[in-house]
């Protein structure tokens, strides 16, 4: 199956800072990425598309100004949370999707846990 | 009510047993539907696409009623392993502005000794 890296697994900052995280794609072409968040005992909670080249779609709800995310290539997706509050402590990950090769399932990254101190 | 809604669970059951998982969704235009399953702090892993033919594989059988608009997740002589959280996954048509994947809540499966 596909492969889709994440990383930093881990990020403890200080509240204020920003976090950037990456998701690749490794060995397909993602056209279409997504990111999402997810609170313990909770399922993943769409934050927001990503496609290559234009701006990413937000769900109802995110702030696009605070969840900055860029898809420059097509196998490369950053996330950066801006000035990080405590609130934001959370499990992010990120999926990527090929519509022509894979069909529509997804492939997710491994996932980054964010905690804001 | 819910884009995509399962059992809230949690399923507690002891090995060997066969447990079933149900999910139904609202968006009759949906396309493609698949189960995960999500182990602590890990990220959703692929368990099984879902076909109105019915599908098996090994212990795991899944079902799509189109017409119910109802998916479910029969799991036969559970394992220890097979604890985990199972996510209904529904996906809506690309060819739509909001084409993407739902989940639902997840359903918590415990498997005892």
């Amino acid at each position: 199956g596909a492969v889709v890296s994440q990383h930093p697994s881990w990020v403890i900052c200080k509240s204020g800072t920003s976090v950037k995280i990456e998701c690749r794609s490794l060995d397909f072409q993602a056209t279409t990425m997504f990111w999402y968040r997810q609170f313990p005992k909770q399922s993943l909670m769409l934050m927001a598309t990503s496609n290559e080249g234009s701006k990413a779609t937000y769900e109802q709800g995110v702030e696009k100004d605070k969840f900055l995310i860029n898809h420059a290539s097509l196998t490369l997706s950053t996330l950066t949370v801006t000035s990080a509050h405590p609130e934001d402590s959370s499990f992010y990950i990120c999926s990527a999707s090929n519509r022509q090769g894979l069909g529509e399932k997804l492939f997710f990254g491994s996932g980054t846990q964010l905690s804001v101190l | 009510r819910k884009e995509v809604e399962q059992d809230p669970g949690p399923f507690n059951v002891p090995e060997g047993a066969t447990v079933a998982f149900n999910c139904t969704y609202s968006n009759s235009a949906s396309q493609s539907f698949f189960w995960y399953r999500q182990d602590c702090r890990k990220e959703p892993k692929l368990l099984m696409s879902v076909y109105s033919s019915g599908n098996e594989d090994g212990r795991f059988t899944a079902q799509l009623n189109r017409a119910s608009q109802y998916i479910s997740l029969l799991i036969r002589d559970s394992k220890l392993s097979d604890s985990a959280t199972y996510l209904c996954v529904v996906n809506r048509p690309y060819n739509t502005n909001a084409g993407k994947s739902t989940f639902g809540d997840g359903t918590t499966l415990t498997v005892k000794p």
